[in-house]
């Protein structure tokens, strides 16, 4: 199994101040005859599912504000709040999809400070 | 807009057997466009694949819950379902299903989440 670790596991940002999680898979995910990195991020609030804000690493799903973006390739990866609003406290959770079984993150949890 | 609603009771006695649907609306559940997917969160824990399942019938799951896990569709309902055998205090948890992307594998709609507790 593909074992995704996610730093910090909490962290705390005033408001319009940047928030970064950081992911690491234990092997890539990416996919070399299509350079694509199989990775999404979710992102749940409390008492709701998860949302899928980003996948392939770097797009951002439909509806998503652009101050959320992601980076990283092989097997490291970052989510990236670039200025944190009220509404973005939440779990964030990295997830690979390279293959099965499908394995998340433990969760960062994003609080304002 | 695709929806996805979890269904099925919330106590089940220890070593009996767990059942869930999820019924599917706004899209066919014979689309071979996509897998059906089935994920869990213990109260205040991380998320756990629990396994997916594709309208030819094949099936993927958690090594760690193959021996206990059956996943299966109802076209004519459209609507898929999750069986879960001998289940203790462990499998306590909100289970969720998913909508899976084929090629793609990302899971882009969920459903809202049904708690399911394992108590005597």
């Amino acid at each position: 199994d593909i074992v995704m670790t996610q730093s910090p596991d909490s962290l705390a940002v005033s408001l319009g101040e940047r928030a970064t999680i950081n992911c690491k898979s234990s092997q890539s995910v990416l996919y070399r005859s299509n350079t694509k990195n199989y990775l999404a991020w979710f992102q749940q609030k409390a008492g709701q599912p998860p949302r899928l804000l980003i996948y392939w690493a770097s797009t951002r799903a439909s509806g998503v504000p652009d101050r959320f973006s992601g980076s990283g390739s092989g097997t490291n990866f970052t989510l990236t709040i670039s200025s944190l609003q009220a509404e973005d406290v939440a779990v964030y959770y990295c997830q690979q999809y390279y293959n099965t079984p499908r394995t998340f993150g433990q969760g960062t949890k994003v609080e304002i400070k | 807009q695709v929806q996805l609603q979890e269904s099925g009771p919330g106590l089940v006695k220890p070593s009996q057997t767990l059942s869930l649907t999820c019924t599917v609306s706004g899209d066919s559940i014979s689309s071979d466009s996509y897998y059906w997917s089935w994920v869990r969160q213990p109260a205040g824990k991380g998320l756990e694949w629990i396994g997916r399942v594709y309208i030819g019938g094949n099936t993927n799951y958690s090594p760690s819950l193959e021996s206990r896990v059956t996943l299966s569709v109802d076209t004519s309902k459209n609507q898929f379902s999750l069986k879960v055998t001998s289940v203790t205090a462990a499998d306590t948890a909100v289970y969720y299903c998913a909508r899976e992307t084929i090629p793609s594998g990302y899971f882009d709609y969920w459903g809202q989440g049904t708690l399911v507790t394992v108590s005597s």
